[in-house]
């Protein structure tokens, strides 16, 4: 069993509905993310929540909203997408987040099985 | 700047064959870590080892083994005896301050 997971699993959405992504992490830690996952490309990470706190936003359009209410519960809203926002969107979670230099911890990151995102 | 790369794309093997994924990344930092994940079918990314940058120490786990070398900034990754559950999406990292993932090799088992 997964120490994250994430509903729904398969998701097929207009483009002028309006949907949310959930995300827990019974894991005890304090950051989480969302990453979007296509075909062919590396994983693009598009938001940090450290403590709750909005730490990355890494360009992503502003149809794509996130929501931390507290350190276990993620939520990812979207409205008026493109077909080309299908994808697989990962949430992840890990003890905490670090940026910028200095020494890591090297926070192992632990992803749930994703939801399958369609847009038509 | 930071980048993993993961040259490999694709790989078939027959299963019980040995199969190397290869890893090479890009830092100039000296202090970082080096991941392993294995994406299934199902999606999720599962964490198989994490290295940090001052044990180049190989490590084995079962049928898997990982060859660290930081003079040839490689993190790569063995399947000895390789099964068709192994099938998967296979993502190398470094972590500096963030994660930095490779495009992923695609490993198919063949039975």
């Amino acid at each position: 069993e997964t120490g994250v997971t994430q509903t729904p699993r398969h998701l097929v959405m207009g483009m002028t509905n309006k949907k949310s992504l959930k995300c827990e992490q019974h894991l005890g830690h304090n950051a989480m993310y969302w990453y979007k996952q296509s075909a062919k490309k590396p994983l693009e990470l598009m938001f940090v929540y450290n403590f709750k706190e909005q730490t990355e936003n890494n360009s992503v359009p502003s149809r794509f909203s996130p929501e931390c209410p507290n350190s276990s519960h993620l939520f990812l809203h979207l409205h008026t997408l493109q077909p080309e926002d299908s994808a697989l969107y990962l949430c992840a979670s890990s003890q905490e987040w670090r940026s910028g230099a200095g020494l890591d911890s090297g926070n192992t990151i632990y992803f749930g099985e994703g939801s399958w995102l369609t847009v038509v | 700047a930071q980048k993993v790369t993961q040259a490999q794309t694709e790989i078939s093997v027959v299963e019980k064959e040995d199969v190397t994924l290869d890893c090479v990344y890009e830092t100039r930092d000296t202090t970082y870590y080096l991941f392993w994940y294995k994406q299934p079918p199902s999606g999720e990314l599962v964490f198989l080892i994490r290295r940090n940058s001052f044990d180049e120490q190989n490590e084995i786990s079962g049928r898997y083994s990982w060859n660290f070398q930081k003079s040839t900034s490689s993190f790569n990754f063995t399947i000895t005896a390789s099964q068709v559950v192994d099938s998967a999406v296979y993502f190398c990292a470094l972590h500096r301050g963030q994660f930095y993932f490779g495009t992923g090799t695609s490993l198919t088992v063949i039975p």
